[in-house]
């Protein structure tokens, strides 16, 4: 019955292969989001879409790219991964976008990159 | 634009004793603003929020915060800290009709018996 959840939850991978995180909510939202989580545990958005639609693109590099086949779902793939890459990736969801709303986080995927 | 500011990156506190964790907020338009809190190793789970509604918001866990206007603040605060608080607690402001959230740089609860 998890709410907000992604896979995997560690991913460990070189440098300069593609990997994909899976995002999945059942809440009924409208809106989610991928937040990137840096080694200082600073948070920062980086996507989020409404109803499949782009809404929020931060300055990410193009090797991120967002993935939304239905409201429910938001994969995040990453070409030719780098070191710097290594962070925690989190997905959320929200009933719809706008201030106010309660934005419902999963557990997180730890990638490492080495 | 909007930021927050969490004025102590690290605070200590013995079980049983209150716990105080401070955030400033700035932003053009009136906010929304969020306290989420972070276990090891865990996701980030919603403590307690305001928005333009009473200005003492109670969360889970024993937790409040008061939203003052003037002073531009939103601290958190628990009467009686447990093992169990230990953990990350970010302050959180939104004032995009987009949804974007702006984080805290955190702060680290530590709590001694």
């Amino acid at each position: 019955d998890t709410a907000v959840s992604q896979t995997p939850k560690y991913l460990v991978t070189q440098m300069g292969n593609d990997k994909s995180i899976k995002c999945e909510q059942n809440l009924g939202h409208d809106t989610m989001y991928w937040y990137k989580q840096d080694s200082k545990k600073f948070l920062k958005i980086m996507f989020s879409y409404n109803n499949k639609e782009l809404i929020i693109n931060e300055t990410v590099p193009n090797r991120f790219s967002p993935k939304s086949p239905d409201k429910a779902h938001l994969n995040l793939h990453i070409n030719s991964l780098e070191l710097g890459d290594s962070a925690v990736y989190f997905c959320a969801s929200s009933q719809d976008h706008g201030t106010g709303n309660t934005i419902y986080f999963g557990e997180g995927s730890w990638l490492t990159v080495v | 634009a909007q930021s927050v500011t969490q004025l102590d990156s690290h605070v200590s506190v013995s079980e049983g004793t209150p716990v105080l964790l401070r955030c400033n907020y700035s932003s053009s338009y009136s906010p929304s603003l969020f306290w989420y809190v972070q276990h090891p190793n865990k996701g980030l789970q919603l403590l307690l929020k305001y928005t333009s509604a009473a200005t003492l918001v109670k969360g889970i866990n024993g937790f409040e915060a008061e939203f003052k206007k003037s002073e531009t603040s939103f601290h958190l605060t628990k009467p009686s800290a447990h093992m169990s608080d230990a953990a990350e607690y970010f302050c959180v402001v939104s004032t995009d009709s987009w949804g974007k959230l702006q984080f805290g740089a955190g702060t680290q609860v530590v709590v001694t018996p």
